[in-house]
């Protein structure tokens, strides 16, 4: 079955940087895009990043561009964000999910990883 | 950017049926997808393409789509309904993903 299992997740200062992986199975990861997808604490669902099946078309949401990357390795069915400069505000759960094969909605997700900024 | 509206809650007795909207400019010329939240749960895909639904998804959630308005239906609401749902679209003019501000849905 589709398993998708995030870590990285932590506790990271104003300023500094923290890598996220998403370790998939149980499907052809070369096969489809991926996400990631945050939710801050008692908000709402928030799109992050896309990444096509080669790794070729990468997409960012407006409030991560430029600070934020999403890579993937298909070799090791993994995928990855990178995020510099964290603030506050991006203290939320992280999860990644994968796009259906139409590329329109996302058809399973990770139970998500906790992202804490504070100093 | 393209917003999608929700009302922050729905409240409904057991047996009756919950409307749950989306708002958004012409959202009905786009294909709207919903997912269901249960606290502490990961989201999960409830009806896609406007009103399909996946397998093991009840009869009961039904979808729609027109004009500036999309909604879930949720007939003879049970208790293990009650959960966050959120709409979600493609908005391909600017090659994002947007969902909609989330709904809690109460069960009276």
């Amino acid at each position: 079955q589709v398993q998708l299992v995030e870590s990285g997740g932590g506790l990271a200062k104003p300023g500094g940087s923290l890598r996220l992986s998403c370790s998939a199975s149980g499907f052809p990861f070369s096969d489809y895009y991926m996400n990631w997808i945050r939710q801050a604490p008692g908000k709402g669902l928030q799109w992050i990043s896309t990444i096509s099946a080669s790794g070729i078309i990468i997409y960012y949401g407006d409030s991560v561009k430029g600070r934020f990357t999403i890579s993937r390795d298909n070799a090791k069915n993994s995928l990855f964000l990178h995020m510099h400069s964290l603030t506050a505000e991006d203290t939320a759960i992280y999860y990644c999910a994968r796009v259906s094969n139409s590329g329109s909605y996302f058809d399973y997700w990770g139970q998500g990883a906790l992202v804490t900024v504070s100093s | 950017s393209y917003v999608l509206t929700q009302p922050p809650s729905v409240s409904v007795a057991p047996g009756q049926t919950a409307r749950i909207p989306c708002g958004g400019d012409n959202i009905g010329s786009y294909t709207v997808h919903w997912y269901q939240q249960k606290p502490g749960q990961a989201p999960a895909l409830v009806i896609y393409y406007d009103s399909d639904r996946p397998s093991g998804i009840p009869e009961r959630f039904s979808g729609s789509n027109s004009g500036n308005t999309a909604t879930l239906t949720i007939s003879r609401v049970e208790a293990g309904d009650e959960a966050d749902y959120y709409c979600q679209f493609w908005d391909s003019t600017n090659d994002h993903y947007v969902f909609g501000t989330g709904t809690k849905v109460t069960v009276l």
